[in-house]
C-alpha cells in the first residue's frame, strides 16, 4: 500500500517557466512533508519542508504548498534552470512515535529543456 | 557540521554471498539512522530505522537484517544475497526539529548481485 504517491514518473518542461510536481498522501496522521532532489548515482539532496501547520513555504526558487483537505501537496520551481533536471522525491512523516519513519514516493524525473 | 559516510561505494558480489555495507555519522549525537533502498527504476523504500543503539525497526521482510552497534553507526547486512537484493542502497540520519525530522542522505552504495 503506497502512503506517498507521485502519479507523473516525469515531466518536461522549457527553461524560465515554471515546474509543478505533485504529491498525494493516503495518510492524514502525516503531519511533515519533505521535497528531495537526486541525481544519477547520489544520495538525495534536502530541498524543502512544510509542516501540516502550514500551507505555503518558501525558499528562494522554490515553493511547497499543502492542501490537507485534499492530502495533496505540490513544489513549484520558477523559473525553472537547466540544473534542475534531476529526479524529485515527496516524502512524508508522522507524529510522535511515528515521526521516525519517512515514506518516499516513487519519485518524478524532470527535465528541463532549453 | 554532520556529515554522513558509508561504504563501500560500489560492490558486486555472486548469489549466496555475505553482504555488509557500513555507514557513520559525524558532527552529531543519538541521531535516527535509516537504511533505503532504490531498485532500478524504482523509488526509495524504507529498509530499516533505528531511533537508538541496539533498537532497529523492519519494514519489509526480506533477505537483509541491520545492526547500530553504536551511536552514530549503522551496518546493512545479509548472509546469502540474492539476485533482487541488487539496488542503490542509501544510509541516512536525521535532524529532529520541533516540526519534524528532516533526514540527510550519505552517497550511497552499488550493489550488484551476479
Amino acid at each position: 500500500d503506497q502512503q506517498v504517491k507521485q502519479n507523473s514518473p516525469s515531466l518536461s518542461v522549457q527553461e524560465g517557466r515554471i515546474s509543478i510536481l505533485n504529491c498525494d498522501y493516503t495518510n492524514s496522521m502525516f503531519d511533515y512533508f519533505l521535497w528531495y532532489k537526486k541525481y544519477p548515482a547520489e544520495g538525495p539532496t534536502f530541498l524543502i519542508s512544510i509542516s501540516s501547520i502550514k500551507d505555503k513555504n518558501e525558499d528562494g526558487r522554490f515553493t511547497v504548498f499543502l492542501n490537507k483537505s485534499a492530502k495533496h501537496l505540490s513544489l513549484h520551481i520558477v523559473p525553472s534552470q537547466p540544473g534542475d533536471s534531476a529526479v524529485y522525491f515527496c516524502a512524508a512523516s508522522g507524529p510522535y512515535s511515528s515521526a521516525s519513519k519517512i515514506i518516499f514516493g516513487s519519485g518524478t524525473r524532470l527535465s528541463i529543456r532549453p | 557540521s554532520q556529515t554522513i559516510h558509508q561504504w563501500p561505494a560500489t560492490l558486486v558480489q555472486p548469489v549466496g554471498s555475505p553482504l555488509s555495507l557500513e555507514c557513520t555519522v559525524e558532527g552529531t549525537s543519538n541521531p535516527n539512522l535509516y537504511w533505503y533502498r532504490q531498485a532500478a527504476g524504482r523509488g526509495l523504500q524504507l529498509l530499516f530505522y533505528s531511533v537508538g543503539i541496539g533498537q532497529i525497526s523492519s519494514e519489509v521482510p526480506q533477505n537483509l537484517s541491520a545492526s547500530r552497534p553504536q551511536d552514530r553507526q549503522f551496518i546493512l547486512s545479509s548472509k546469502k544475497l540474492l539476485l533482487s537484493d541488487s539496488g542503490f542502497y542509501l544510509c541516512a540520519w536525521a535532524s529532529r526539529t520541533s516540526s519534524g525530522n528532516t533526514i540527510y542522505f550519505g552517497e550511497g552504495s552499488w550493489l550488484t548481485v551476479v
